[in-house]
């Protein structure tokens, strides 16, 4: 039973370039959300989806990010022109469904390295 | 939003019992109270989950007043394994509440030898 799944595991762009960043939830998880890590720091929300929906996107910047959960395949978390301000961690998490006592169950991260 | 305010490191050693305290004085009614535990280069992995009074589990107890404005996690025998950022959080119930969910700096905490 494979958990969340991440990928790249690092991520190195050159400035401008686009970086994209996948999830696979966990099997039977529907639900799944992008978080930011910067270090030191705790994880600040982006975006929170559902098959092929956007529910919740209030944590996600205004330019240049989007993200998508398609009918088939992973997420996508994508920054277009990256800059060096986007370097962090990026942690993608999924659950069952949006009810009560929810539980995030998260992957091993994408290390954005932008040069 | 459930806002948490918990020490920012702990120190400890092994074979020790330890407990991270949480306050969340403007938590809501129907919030639960979850702990996640995270390791360098890891995603935040969940640990406990209560809403009132005492839970227990294979991993640790979760101690949560009648007033609910506070929590402890409670880890028994510590070993250096359990290294790790705690995080205390509010978990709102309902649909589209994944925006409530706030993960504050975390207690770092490190247990010595």
């Amino acid at each position: 039973n494979a958990g969340v799944m991440q990928n790249p595991r690092h991520l190195v762009r050159r400035r401008g370039q686009e970086a994209r960043l996948r999830c696979s939830p966990m099997k039977g998880h529907s639900h799944v959300y992008w978080y930011r890590q910067l270090p030191e720091e705790g994880l600040k929300f982006m975006v929170y989806l559902q098959k092929e929906n956007i529910i919740d996107e209030s944590g996600m910047p205004k330019e240049r990010f989007s993200a998508e959960f398609p009918k088939e395949g992973p997420s996508i978390l994508r920054i277009q022109q990256v800059v060096r301000g986007d370097s962090a961690a990026y942690f993608c998490a999924s659950s069952a469904g949006a009810g009560d006592q929810e539980k995030l169950f998260f992957g091993s991260g994408t290390q954005l390295s932008v040069l | 939003l459930a806002k948490t305010t918990q020490p920012i490191s702990m120190d400890s050693y092994e074979g020790q019992e330890v407990n991270i305290t949480c306050s969340h004085n403007n938590i809501a009614t129907n919030d639960y109270i979850t702990w996640y535990q995270q390791f360098p280069s890891q995603g935040p992995r969940f640990i406990i989950q209560g809403y009132k009074t005492k839970v227990t589990n294979e991993v640790a107890s979760l101690f949560i007043p009648a007033d609910r404005k506070s929590s402890t996690l409670s880890l028994p025998r510590v070993s250096l394994s359990d290294t790790a950022v705690y995080y205390c959080l509010g978990s709102p119930a309902g649909y589209s509440s994944a925006s409530k969910i706030i993960f504050g700096s975390g207690t770092r905490l490190s247990i010595r030898p």
